[in-house]
Order: structure tokens, then sequence, then C-alpha cells
């Protein structure tokens, strides 16, 4: 157990709607990190907050965001759903602000956009 | 930010060593060499992380030569559980705005 919370497991949804998965990072971790891994696409890094701020940006669709909230918990919301969306959604931490470094990622979230 | 390549797949036998390397022509003076571990509907696990020569940890040691330009993760006496797949991962520790984990290489330990 990594110690990073992701919910929900699983989520299944239709294309054009709007979903929000959660990350509670590890107690006392003030980074936190989206990721995206496809079949096709590999592990993709979304973004990263740091202590509420946005830190870094990667391959962040304009229909996704993201937000840390005081608590430090995260969300990433995924809007105008398509199919192409269906993906694990894993979410890390880590005690750092920096990019590369040692982060403890969740169990993921896995996305069907049918 | 340097990308990387690795081989897809290797396959060994369980109690062997085994080396995986990762190339990393562009590696920049910041950079630091990761490598993490993903098990099947996981998420990646840390494994080590270097900067140049040779690290050690309790799972594994990760050599990285002078020029930097490739480095190789080291695993020994593996069992049926280090079948996984392990990504390496360039970049410095402040971040260019992205980071790259690459396709992974897929390692299949045989009993």
């Amino acid at each position: 157990d990594s110690g990073v919370t992701q919910t929900p497991k699983h989520l299944i949804t239709a294309t054009g709607q709007r979903v929000t998965l959660r990350c509670s990072p590890r107690s006392g971790d003030l980074s936190v990190y989206w990721y995206q891994q496809s079949l096709d696409q590999g592990l993709q890094f979304l973004i990263q907050y740091y202590n509420g701020e946005e830190r870094a940006k990667g391959n962040i669709l304009e229909r996704f965001s993201a937000q840390q909230f005081p608590d430090l918990h995260s969300e990433l919301n995924l809007s105008s759903l398509e199919l192409g969306d269906s993906a694990l959604y894993f979410c890390a931490s880590s005690v750092t602000p920096y990019l590369n470094t040692e982060a403890f990622f969740g169990q993921g979230t896995r996305l069907t956009v049918v | 930010l340097a990308k990387t390549t690795q081989p897809i797949s290797m396959d060994s036998y369980e109690g062997q060593e085994v080396n995986i390397t990762c190339s990393h022509n562009n590696i920049a003076t910041n950079d630091y060499i990761t490598w993490y571990q993903q098990f099947p509907s996981q998420g990646p696990r840390f494994i080590i992380q270097g900067y140049k020569t040779k690290v050690t940890n309790e799972v594994a040691s990760l050599f990285i030569p002078a020029d930097r330009k490739s480095s190789t993760l080291s695993l020994p006496r593996v069992s049926l559980s280090d079948t996984a797949v392990y990504y390496c991962l360039v970049g410095d520790e402040a971040g260019a705005n992205n980071l790259f984990f690459g396709t992974g290489t897929r390692l299949t330990v045989i009993p």
C-alpha cells in the first residue's frame, strides 16, 4: 500500500459526459501528479500540483483540468468525454516539488467511456 | 527533456541476475535517471534513482557510465514476483514541463 488513495476505482460513463477523479496523497506529501495510461499511449504525465499551485504541465488536454485543495487532496476533471479517453488514471504524490523524483502511486481509476 | 529507449521485453530464469539497459543519448547535465516497476493494473513503484557511477539499494543497483548516455538497472537473483514492466525516466529534478515514461521493458521471469 503506497498510502495514496484514489477514488473511484472504476468508472463507466457515456461520451460527452463529465467525471471527477479524486486523489488523497500520502500524509505529509505536498506534490500531487496525475498520469494517464492507455494501451496505445503508455504512461503519460498530465499535470503536477505542489502545495495548491500548478507546478508542471504535460500532455493534458484542454477538456481536462485539475486542482489541489487546501487539505492537499486533488481532483482531476475530465469533460466532453470521448471514447479515446478510456484509460487508467493514476495519481502519485511526493514530498518534494520536483518532477523527476521518488513518487508514490495510487492504484488508479479505470475509466471506461462508452 | 531527454527521451529514453529500452528493450521492449526480456526473459530470465528464476535466480539469475537481470540487467536492463536504457539509452538516453541527449541527457542533460542536471538530469537524473529514475527507474520504476509496474505490475498489471497497479501504479508504478519507485525502484531507484541516480546521477552517476553506481547506486545500490535493497532491491536493485543502478550503473551509470561516465558519459551518462545510458544506464543499467540490475536486479539480483530475480524471482517470479519480479515479472513486471520496468520504466526508465530521465529528467532534472526541477522539472521541465513534461516527464516521459517511455514504453518500458516487460520482464518475464521463468521458473
